[in-house]
């Protein structure tokens, strides 16, 4: 069956650095990708969509790619800063408005 | 302002008693979503809804109902809650374009505790 996995471990790192969180799939063939932010008690709000056969995409601090071969995606935040702790959630789609989604990572920006 | 809501918030009841998340969108989105998120195991998609009487099993729809009469409204119904949908919901909605891949829109999420 279709998986998909994102470091299950936090991430902590120092403010100003690059926060790099991956999410890696296996038996599905995703059309395309997002990522989404969730704050604690609140819903997911999206990010960034990444297309099948776009290799990067870029917006102010964020930037994704997508490695259909690698069956992969890494999502960067440069410049990190506190405000950007928050759990990251990668969400797959082949068609059509259905998402499955990985489990998170929780990024911590320690100033 | 553009939003899902969903009520209740926050929700403790017994096993057995029947029981109804709203979900709400004004944004006339035509596909409306629940998942439920338990830890570790991320969002599961329990029910979706293509557009008004159009529905379809998700991921996890055992002990779960949903309709769809109004393009803005989306209720979920645990007709026999079990300790096992103890879980935090979220309704989600979007819109539907050929060809495009639209992102959801999220509600503040629903924590249900079934004793």
């Amino acid at each position: 069956s279709q998986k998909i996995e994102q470091n299950s471990e936090a991430l902590n790192i120092q403010e100003g650095k690059t926060a790099t969180l991956t999410c890696n799939y296996t038996n599905y063939s995703p059309a395309y990708l997002q990522w989404y932010r969730q704050d604690p008690g609140r819903g997911p709000v999206f990010l960034l969509l990444i297309r099948e056969n776009e290799k990067e995409k870029r917006k102010e601090r964020l930037k994704v790619t997508f490695d259909t071969t690698l069956k992969q995606s890494l999502f960067h935040i440069t410049a990190s800063q506190p405000a950007d702790s928050a759990t990251y959630l990668c969400a797959l789609g082949r068609g059509g408005n259905k998402l499955v989604f990985g489990a998170g990572t929780i990024l911590r920006v320690k100033s | 302002e553009a939003q899902v809501t969903q009520n209740p918030r926050y929700l403790i009841t017994v096993t057995g008693k029947k029981l109804t998340v709203t979900c709400s969108q004004n944004m006339n989105h035509e596909y409306m979503s629940w998942y439920r998120q338990d830890p570790g195991l991320g969002l599961r998609q329990i029910y979706y809804s293509m557009n008004v009487e159009v529905t379809d099993k998700g991921d996890v729809p055992e002990g779960y109902k949903v309709s769809r009469k109004e393009k803005r409204n989306f209720p979920l119904i645990l007709e026999s809650p079990s300790p096992n949908q103890t879980s935090l919901y979220f309704c989600a909605s979007s819109l539907r374009v050929a060809g495009s891949y639209n992102e959801q829109f999220f509600g503040p999420g629903t924590r249900l505790t079934v004793l």
